[in-house]
């Protein structure tokens, strides 16, 4: 069963950092690129970040490029978001979410979620 | 930046079809991917590629795509139903590809 656990979640100060984990398992994880999605609360769904299977490749949103870093451990099995300087508008809840078996480009198993809020 | 709009919300009657757009400049060229999320869970995927449907979803769901908008169909609706709907696409011309639209709430009265 593919199962993808989000977690390092919390409450941050404005300015502050936080890692969050996605541990993936039931596939082969070296096959598959990792996405990063976030919601707001009681908004819509926002994608954040991108990283290709090998890593050769990564993508963010203009809202987060030069604060979050996404990276990989195959070992692991795990993709790590590194969320810098954080803001008060980065309070969301962090999906990870896997690209489609069947379309690179659609997210076909998505994590629970992990929360941050960004509060003074 | 690419940009996908949709209608906030859509009331449906039981049995009846429900439909969501999503608007997008030459959408019809990209590949839509269409997202389900009930309150409090994670989105689902419910179609991809325009118009194929993952293992699972049940056949009510279609889709389809041309020119400027995308649209997911929901026929025989049910209570079940009643979710938020987001369009996806990857716009492979920029250095931030991934875009979801604004999202439609589907509510069955």
């Amino acid at each position: 069963e593919v199962q993808l656990v989000e977690s390092g979640g919390g409450l941050a100060q404005p300015g502050g950092s936080l890692r969050l984990t996605c541990a993936a398992s039931g596939f082969t994880f070296t096959s598959y690129a990792i996405n990063w999605v976030r919601q707001a609360p009681g908004k819509g769904l926002e994608w954040v970040s991108y990283i290709r299977s090998d890593a050769t490749t990564i993508y963010y949103a203009d809202s987060v490029k030069g604060r979050f870093t996404i990276s990989r451990d195959d070992a692991k099995n795990s993709v790590f978001l590194q969320i810098n300087s954080l803001r008060v508008e980065d309070t969301a809840v962090y999906y990870c979410a896997r690209e489609a078996s069947a379309s690179y480009y659609a997210f076909d198993y998505w994590g629970q979620g992990t929360l941050v809020t960004v509060s003074s | 930046s690419y940009v996908l709009t949709q209608a906030p919300s859509v009331s449906v009657a039981p049995g009846q079809t429900a439909t969501v757009t999503c608007g997008g400049n030459n959408i019809g060229s990209k590949s839509v991917h269409w997202y389900q999320q009930r309150p409090g869970q994670a989105p689902e995927l419910v179609v991809y590629d325009d118009s194929d449907r993952p293992s699972g979803i049940p056949e009510r769901f279609s889709g389809s795509n041309s020119g400027n908008t995308a649209t997911l169909t929901i026929s025989r609706v049910e209570a079940g139903d009643e979710a938020d709907y987001f369009c996806q696409v990857w716009d492979t011309n920029s250095d931030h590809p991934g875009v979801f639209g604004t999202g439609t709430k589907v509510t069955v009265l």
